[in-house]
C-alpha cells in the first residue's frame, strides 16, 4: 500500500526558509499531483497548494511547492510565528483509488 | 464557501454516528465532498468522497462496509455516517470540498467510549 513520508518535524527561525518534503514508498511520486495543508491544532485544515505548484487565491507567495519526481517539496520564505502548525503532504492515488497524507510535519518557529 | 458541520457527539461502542455538513457559497451539486478524520495525536485520514449531484461514492477499504455517505441537495447538506464504533474510531471528522480538498469544515469532535 502506498505510503507519502514527510519528516517528523522541522525549525527555523523567523524570516529563515524552510523546506518540508514528502515522498512516496512504492513509487514516483512524480506520477502524482501534491498537494499541501497548513493545519493549526483545534482548527481546520487550510489548502497551501495544489496541483504540485499551484497556489489558491489567499495564499501568500512565501508558500511554494514543487514536485522533482523523487519527492515533492513544499517551501516556507520568510517563515513568521504564525506559520507554526503541523503540514500535511496529500495525493490522489490511482492503484488504491483514494487519497493518501503523509504523516505529517510539525514546524516550529523559534 | 462555508462547511458547516453538526456539533459534537459522544457514542458508545457498537452504536452508530451521523455527522452532517452544510454548504453555503457555491452550488453544492458541482463539487464532491470528501470526509476525513484525524485521531488524537495522529494525522490526517481519508475516508472516501461522495457526488452530491449523482449520487456516486468511492470509501477508502478500511472504511468500506461500515461507512455510507449521502446528501441532500435541496438543503445542500452531505452526511456521513459510521457504524458499529469503536474507541478506535475517536476523532474530530472533517467534510471537504472537491478534489483539491479546498475548503474544510470546522470539524466534528467524535468520541466513542462506554
Amino acid at each position: 500500500q502506498s505510503v507519502l513520508t514527510q519528516p517528523p518535524s522541522v525549525s527555523a527561525a523567523p524570516g529563515q526558509r524552510v523546506t518540508i518534503s514528502c515522498s512516496k514508498s512504492d513509487s514516483n511520486i512524480g506520477n502524482n499531483y501534491v498537494s499541501w495543508f497548513q493545519h493549526v491544532p483545534g482548527t481546520a485544515p487550510r489548502l497551501l497548494i495544489y496541483d504540485n505548484d499551484r497556489r489558491p487565491s489567499g495564499i501568500p507567495d512565501r508558500f511554494s511547492g514543487s514536485n522533482s519526481g523523487t519527492s515533492a517539496t513544499l517551501g516556507i520564505t520568510g517563515l513568521q510565528t504564525e506559520d507554526e502548525a503541523d503540514y500535511y503532504c496529500g495525493a490522489w492515488d490511482g492503484s488504491l483509488s483514494a487519497v493518501i497524507f503523509g504523516g505529517g510535519t510539525k514546524l516550529t518557529v523559534l | 464557501v462555508q462547511l458547516v458541520q453538526s456539533g459534537a457527539e459522544v457514542k458508545k461502542p457498537g452504536a452508530s454516528v451521523k455527522v452532517s455538513c452544510t454548504a453555503s457559497g457555491y452550488t453544492f451539486t458541482t463539487y464532491d465532498i470528501n470526509w476525513v478524520r484525524q485521531a488524537p495525536g495522529q494525522g490526517l485520514e481519508w475516508m472516501g468522497w461522495m457526488n452530491p449531484d449523482t449520487g456516486g461514492t468511492g470509501y477508502a477499504q478500511k472504511f468500506q462496509g461500515r461507512v455510507t455517505m449521502t446528501a441532500s441537495t435541496p438543503i445542500s447538506t452531505a452526511y456521513m455516517e459510521l457504524s458499529s464504533l469503536t474507541s478506535g474510531d475517536t476523532a474530530v471528522y472533517f467534510c471537504v470540498r472537491g478534489g483539491d480538498l479546498d475548503f474544510w469544515g470546522q470539524g466534528t469532535l467524535l468520541t466513542v467510549s462506554s
